[in-house]
């Protein structure tokens, strides 16, 4: 089992809809999750970071962090064009940041 | 506040040869930490130094070396390369407090093995 685990897509949404974006972790202990953003070409790009259970939202992005579950998912309102990207999970996992391999999102005009 | 920078942006070098890359972490974070991102593999940890002292290590040969100044800077370098070493190398610096791990990356450095 990989420590860290996302669907590599390619996810497509229409422009307008909710994109959701799903990681879980095996490490029971992991305190710490982040989601990056790269574009191609790009490098990674810190958007949200979240520690505690629940909901945490900033702007269009809402994190969700369910540590009972292993879970943590990003969701992007109202997706635009712009949003076309490779979205990372990272977790702290053993004093370390450990990255998904990410999903590929595209938004569809 | 300026962010992180990595010197050069482009290298290519040859088979057997060695490099060195160099990171400037955004002023006041100590840490840095290394990582390298191909197509295949994603983004794999290399190193992290903290406070000039190598905290942690990823599962990369020693070729790999890393090693940070008193004034954070931090410098990667590859001895004898390896076709397989072509990759973005990838920066990352952070205050690492015990609550944050944020980690801001650099720009990277495309390194090409011919």
């Amino acid at each position: 089992q990989k420590e860290v685990e996302q669907n590599s897509g390619p996810l497509s949404v229409p422009e307008g809809a909710i994109a959701s974006l799903n990681c879980t972790y095996s490490d029971r202990g992991s305190q710490s999750f982040f989601w990056y953003r790269q574009y191609s070409g790009k490098s990674p790009e810190l958007i949200m970071s979240i520690y505690s259970n629940g909901d945490k939202e900033d702007g269009r992005f809402t994190a969700q962090l369910n540590k009972a579950s292993q879970y943590v998912s990003l969701l992007i309102r109202d997706s635009q064009p712009s949003d076309s990207a490779t979205y990372l999970c990272a977790v702290k996992i053993w004093e370390k940041l450990t990255f998904g391999t990410g999903t590929r999102l595209t938004i569809i005009p | 506040k300026a962010g992180v920078t990595q010197t050069p942006r482009y290298l290519i070098k040859t088979r057997g040869q060695q490099v060195t890359l160099s990171c400037s972490p955004i002023s006041g974070h100590r840490s840095v930490s290394w990582y390298q991102q191909t197509p295949g593999q994603g983004l794999q940890f290399l190193f992290e130094y903290f406070s000039e002292t190598q905290r942690n290590k990823g599962n990369f040969p020693g070729r790999f070396s890393g090693r940070q100044f008193s004034n954070s800077r931090s410098e990667m370098n590859v001895s004898t390369l390896e076709l397989g070493d072509s990759a973005l190398y990838l920066c990352a610096s952070s205050q690492t407090s015990s609550r944050s791990y944020e980690q801001y990356f650099g720009p990277g450095t495309r390194l090409t093995v011919t």
